[in-house]
């Protein structure tokens, strides 16, 4: 079974700091997912990535396959970034269903 | 378009009732996901279906949950009795089953309590 660590567990910055979240896993995979998830409970997914970067806006998300770890980083941050910030990975060898981070509750304050 | 819905949002119920939450993937995908989140385990799968079919129901508690998927348009996930500790936020996501890997989208949750 994949193990999905995060970090750091809580973030707190000020408008405008650039953000960095972290993501290692333990067994190889097809996919990594970054979500977000707001106050409210709802889910978006940001990002899906097998190899290399993606960026989307302000959001950014690298993954180094070889050494099994993913980073999610927010250039400019703003409050409305503030969220829970969650990795999942979908294990390589067919199984569809996503393995969890703990996830990062982000806030920054104005 | 429509998203994932799920009914019902809320659901406040006693213990031993009998819990049925509902989903509507988005029209065409082939693949459906049940998720239960906890503050104490975060986020985990618990069945899901390809093409209507349970694939992987390794992740369900015990035999009072059970899920089904009887067209592709629509499924449940019941719990029955319903016991305090299944109180969580139960989350359903749809995705497009290809050759590649593709997004999961999830709908806003239910928000289970047992009394």
């Amino acid at each position: 079974k994949n193990e999905v660590e995060q970090s750091p567990q809580n973030l707190t910055a000020q408008e405008g700091e650039f953000i960095t979240i972290n993501c290692s896993y333990s067994v190889g995979i097809s996919a990594l997912h970054w979500l977000q998830q707001h106050p409210g409970g709802g889910i978006v997914s940001l990002f899906m990535l097998s190899s290399g970067k993606k960026k989307h806006g302000r959001l950014i998300a690298t993954i180094n396959i070889q050494e099994k770890h993913s980073s999610l980083h927010i250039t400019a941050s703003h409050p409305r970034d503030s969220a829970v910030y969650i990795c999942a990975v979908r294990s390589r060898g067919g199984a569809d269903g996503l393995t969890f981070g703990k996830g990062t509750h982000l806030i920054i304050q104005p | 378009d429509a998203g994932v819905i799920q009914s019902p949002r809320h659901e406040v119920t006693e213990m031993g009732q009998e819990v049925t939450l509902r989903c509507k993937p988005i029209s065409g995908h082939n693949s459906l996901f049940w998720y239960r989140q906890t503050m104490m385990r975060g986020l985990e799968l618990l069945i899901y279906f390809n093409n209507n079919v349970p694939i992987d129901d390794s992740g369900m508690p015990e035999d009072r949950f059970s899920a089904k998927m009887p067209n592709a348009s629509f499924s449940t996930l019941k719990i029955q009795p319903s016991e305090p500790r299944d109180s969580a936020v139960y989350f359903c996501a749809s995705s497009f089953k290809g050759d590649g890997n593709q997004p999961q989208h999830f709908g806003d949750g239910t928000r289970l309590s047992i009394l």
